[in-house]
């Protein structure tokens, strides 16, 4: 597709449950990111893939939230066990990266809405 | 860490200028983003300014960028309803491929 997709659209979850949430990005973009956005805020980073290096997890705010990456294409941010303050919208980016070569645009899905009741 | 700020709320009558402002604290930013964000929609990147520059017009959209005082506007000419949204402002440092975020300022104008 042109752009960063993501599945599902909107995820509603009962507290203690696990969730999957999956991020297509831009066919040939090798950096992948995660964001966090709570209602009424700003974005807040949560982990960054870079081709094959190890990712960048330094925003993941506890051990229940992890991200895998397939390559250079999908990804995929697990919550374990969710909690109510888990509930924000789920923003995905890419960008070109290291292959960028100066400015390195990040490009947004639509993100996931998630509700944990 | 680094620090961006945003006003929250900002009101205009359409078919006037709408300033929307930023300031930020690292001093080593590359480049400083706008993106723009519909109701239920991801994020639309509207601009970006490379810290070497003092301005950047794009058709009604004019970044001024001020980094003696780490201070960044986006001006929006001729604001019409289609701009209601939320603006964010977000600065990439060279030292790694984060952004940081403001928290977003909801632009509303008003016929």
């Amino acid at each position: 597709g042109a752009g960063v997709s993501q599945s599902p659209s909107n995820k509603v979850t009962e507290k203690g449950k696990d969730v999957e949430l999956r991020c297509d990005p831009i066919s040939g973009h090798t950096a992948l990111y995660w964001y966090r956005q709570r209602l009424g805020q700003g974005l807040e980073f949560l982990i960054y893939f870079q081709g094959n290096s190890a990712p960048d997890k330094s925003g993941l705010p506890s051990d229940r939230f992890s991200a895998e990456r397939t390559g250079e294409s999908v990804s995929t941010l697990t919550i374990q066990r969710t909690q109510q303050e888990d509930s924000a919208v789920y923003l995905c980016a890419s960008s070109l990266g290291d292959n960028a070569g100066g400015l390195d645009t990040q490009y947004f899905g639509p993100g996931t809405r998630l509700t944990v009741l | 860490g680094e620090d961006v700020e945003q006003s929250l709320f900002l009101s205009v009558r359409e078919g006037d200028s709408s300033v929307i402002n930023c300031t930020y604290t690292d001093s080593s930013s590359t480049y400083l983003y706008w993106y723009k964000q519909e109701p239920g929609a991801g994020l639309q990147l509207l601009t970006y300014i490379f810290s070497n520059m003092d301005m950047k017009q794009d058709q009604r959209l004019t970044v001024l960028l001020n980094k003696k005082d780490k201070h960044l506007s986006l001006r929006i000419a001729d604001t019409q309803t289609g701009d209601s949204a939320i603006y964010f402002c977000a600065d990439h440092t060279g030292g790694g491929n984060k952004l940081t975020f403001g928290t977003g300022t909801q632009l509303k104008v008003e016929l």
